[in-house]
This record gives structure tokens, sequence and C-alpha cells, in this order.
């Protein structure tokens, strides 16, 4: 069974730092470029980040570009969201999510909780 | 950047009512069109992958139709667990792969 497991969410101050994992299992995970997707509170999805299969390649939405690095490391099966000077609008669910094909998301995590706060 | 805009925001259905949901692109995506069922508390749920194939382990009742700019989710004969917001993505031109902003399938 294909599972994504995020965890490293939580309670950080206006300018803190965050660092997101997300563990796969059931695939060949050095094999599938992952993505990270967001969902502030009451709102729609919002893709935030991805990267390549072998990690050579990253993307950014322009609301995290220089602020947030994902990462991969292929002999843990995880792939990581580094986000620095956070703030209030990025509070939201973050969710990650196996890239297929020609990139639609399948599947994606069960999602952590990141609530940006004084 | 494309953008994907969903219509109705809100669709009133009673079960085993048919329920027709749009989903317009503002520029051609082709067929790299996906569909996502989210139910509260709950991840997306990848419903159907170039515009009309549905993925692994969807009930036939859900279909998926369009092509270009203008693509269709219909659910035949709504069931109790349909009951949810369902999303669009595009992934024809990416980056950003962007998302509609969601269509809430409620009960009359």
């Amino acid at each position: 069974e294909v599972r994504l497991l995020e965890s490293g969410g939580g309670l950080v101050q206006p300018g803190g730092s965050l660092r997101l994992s997300c563990a796969a299992s059931g695939f060949a995970f050095r094999n599938y470029g992952m993505r990270w997707v967001r969902q502030a509170p009451g709102k729609g999805l919002e893709w935030v980040s991805g990267i390549t299969d072998g990690g050579g390649t990253t993307y950014y939405a322009d609301s995290v570009k220089g602020r947030f690095t994902i990462s991969r490391d292929n002999s843990e099966n995880t792939v990581y969201l580094q986000m620095n000077s956070l703030r209030a609008e990025d509070t939201a669910v973050y969710y990650c999510a196996k890239a297929v094909d020609r990139n639609w998301f399948d599947p994606w995590g069960q999602g952590t909780l990141v609530t940006v706060s004084s | 950047e494309i953008v994907m805009t969903q219509s109705p925001a809100t669709l009133s259905v009673s079960p085993g009512e048919r329920a027709t949901l749009s989903c317009r692109a503002s520029h051609s995506v082709s067929s790299d069109l996906a569909w996502y069922q989210q139910k509260p508390g709950q991840a997306p749920r990848l419903l159907i992958y170039g515009a009309s194939i549905r993925a692994t382990g969807i009930p036939a009742r859900f279909s998926g139709t369009g092509s270009g700019t203008e693509f269709t989710l219909t659910i035949s004969s709504l069931q109790s667990e349909d009951f949810a917001v369902y999303y669009c993505q595009q992934y024809n031109k990416w980056p950003p792969w962007t998302f509609g902003q969601g269509t809430k399938v409620e009960s009359k």
C-alpha cells in the first residue's frame, strides 16, 4: 500500500522556522517527483513546492519563493520542506503528494497543520 | 499562470440525483485535467485524471468529460458518501500546478 506520512507541523511565531517531513512507503520513492500542497483554514488547495525524482530540480510558488526549500533523501524515502521567515498567511494544513506521470497528484498524505501566530 | 475556475461554488443535490460540476481553464490545458474529492478532515483523493480516466477504485458513477478549456465532472446518482468538496487541477503548463477554488456538493 502506498503511504505518505507528514510530520513536523506545529505552532510557530511570525518570522520563525519549521521543517516538515513526509515519509513515503509502498512504492519506489526514488522514481517519483514529490509535491507539497497547502490548504489554509476553510480555503482551497494551493500548490507550494515540488522536486524531481533525483532531487536535481525544484519548483516553488511565488508566495514562498526565497523562504521555503524543498529537498529529499532517497535513502530514507523522505521529502522535506524547510520553511523560514514564516508569516501568518502560511498558516495551513500542509500535504505531501506523489507526482504521477504528467503530474497529477496521487496519493496524498494526511497532512500536518502549521500555525503561524504570536 | 493558468487560472482554473469552478462553478457553482455550492451544489445542493438530493441522494440519487445527478450532480454536474464545471471547471474552466483560462488557457487550453488539452486533457491534462484531474479531479479530486475532499471530505471534511481528510486529504484530497484522486478521482479522475486525463480529464476522463477514473483512478483505481473510483466507482463508475463518477465520470469526467471535456478538453481544452471546458471540463465537467458528473456524479450520475449521488450517494451519501459523495457529499464533499471537489477540486479540479491542471497539469498542462507548470509550474505552478493550479487548482480550482472547489465546488461543495451538499445535501438538499
